[in-house]
């Protein structure tokens, strides 16, 4: 079964301190690692896909890494506006039905103090 | 990317009654994926809809309880029936793009049942 664990629970940042996010992930065959934002009362928000270990993508104040057991998604100088909760997800790369199918991480909540 | 629209956004809804969900596409997708986001916790798949065919509904959902209908390419509607305080969630729906290397997610239409 797939299994995709994401640490801490919640994070408490002081504006401008940078850290890490943790999303570990078991699954029979990696199609895809993905990492979303949801605001309170929002949909989730696309951020970046990962397809292999040692890829790296960035946008803004996030950098995503992928290795072959876990991702990490790595905050820079963070600004109050970046607090939200922070997803990360699994996709298998099995045909048929399952194609596409999207396994879920529990969710970081990251909440950025000025 | 895709640009995703849900009605109802919210509804209050007495126990034993049923709600349709409605979800719109702004581009023609193959696949639509509908998760249920319960208080407190992260995404999970109820069923994925493909045009033309029967949805495909995960573990513990039934089509009975989850009724999916999928008239065109665009547009798909999620029905939760007879209705009990435990359906109280957020449901969201979901398409993938470029390939399935993205997925977007609509806004989410927050359920409350009394």
């Amino acid at each position: 079964e797939d299994q995709v664990t994401q640490s801490p629970e919640a994070l408490r940042l002081q504006e401008g301190e940078s850290s890490s996010l943790n999303c570990s992930y078991t699954v029979s065959g990696l199609r895809g690692l993905f990492w979303y934002r949801q605001d309170p009362g929002k949909g989730p928000e696309f951020l970046f896909t990962l397809y292999s270990a040692g890829e790296e993508k960035e946008k803004e104040r996030l950098k995503a890494t992928l290795t072959k057991k876990e991702s990490f998604l790595h905050i820079t100088a963070p600004k109050p506006e970046d607090s939200a909760t922070y997803l990360c997800a699994v996709q298998v790369s099995a045909g048929g039905t399952s194609y596409g199918k999207l396994t879920f991480g529990q969710g970081t909540i990251l909440t950025v103090h000025p | 990317s895709a640009v995703i629209s849900q009605k109802p956004s919210r509804d209050i809804c007495q126990r034993g009654t049923s709600l349709t969900i409605q979800c719109q596409v702004d581009s023609q997708v193959t696949m639509m994926f509908w998760y249920r986001q319960q208080p407190g916790q992260s995404l999970t798949l109820i069923a994925t809809a493909n045009q033309g065919s029967e949805a495909t509904y995960e573990s513990g959902f039934v089509i009975d309880k989850f009724p999916i209908s999928r008239p065109n390419l665009t547009f798909s509607t999620l029905t939760v029936s007879n209705m009990s305080p435990e359906d109280s969630s957020i449901y969201l729906c979901s398409v993938p793009a470029g390939g399935a290397d993205t997925q977007y997610f609509g806004p989410g239409t927050r359920l409350t049942v009394l």
